[in-house]
């Protein structure tokens, strides 16, 4: 692995069921965020995590949820789908919170149908 | 509420120079940064401002204005790689980027 990972690289699921987007970095960065992009609309946080076993709210977190047991992985659950949460999922880490650069992943294309 | 602005899309000639502004009103600043996204990839990160001025490198240079709230990124010497979305986003008071909607440059050969 070299830099950050995510999986699946695009999905299509139906309405009401549950799907966990994985996020895998290899940088030992201690800060790993969640956004969703939108056309026509900015990059959107759903989650962050500062360290291992701490999470966040960001600006759009309803209908998602995160976990952080460990400094590698940041996985994100929708748990029940709908169809206002088709976008594209980036996953991005950073070596702490606050004006670090942040690198991303390339992206889960995520349709609910 | 927070607002970024940004410039929807621009056009520009390869060889030439381009400058794409962003305005920004958000609750607190820590500083500005732009990012690069190509279509279908993930963003890069560019420049980071958090000092009023100036930073250049290479063919990119980054401006901040703090006290207008107001940031442009120039870009000399297009070439057609450069053909991109460019992102301006904010680092805000509880240190979260706000992003904008990101500005669409088109080159021309």
């Amino acid at each position: 692995i070299a830099g950050i990972t995510q999986a699946p690289t695009s999905q299509i699921l139906a309405a009401g069921r549950r799907m966990t987007l994985r996020c895998t970095q290899d940088m030992r960065h201690n800060a790993m965020y969640w956004y969703r992009q939108d056309l026509g609309l900015g990059l959107r946080l759903i989650h962050y995590s500062n360290t291992a076993g701490t999470t966040g709210k960001g600006e759009v977190p309803d209908g998602y949820s995160v976990s952080r047991a460990n400094t590698d992985d940041f996985p994100l659950t929708l748990a029940s789908a709908v169809p206002s949460q088709t976008s594209v999922y980036f996953c991005a880490s950073s070596e702490a919170g606050g004006g670090n650069e942040q690198f991303f992943g390339p992206g889960t294309r995520l349709t609910v149908l | 509420g927070q607002n970024i602005d940004q410039p929807t899309e621009m056009t520009a000639t390869e060889g030439a120079i381009v400058q794409i502004n962003c305005t920004y009103q958000t609750s607190g600043f820590n500083g500005l940064f732009w990012y690069q996204q190509h279509a279908g990839e993930a963003p890069t990160f560019l420049s980071y401002n958090v000092l009023d001025g100036l930073e250049e490198k290479g063919r990119f240079s980054s401006f901040l204005s703090r006290s207008k709230g107001y940031s442009y990124l120039l870009l000399k010497e297009l070439q057609m790689k450069d053909s991109a979305s460019y992102l301006c986003a904010v680092l805000d008071s509880n240190y979260q980027l706000i992003w904008g909607a990101g500005t669409k440059l088109i080159i021309k050969p």
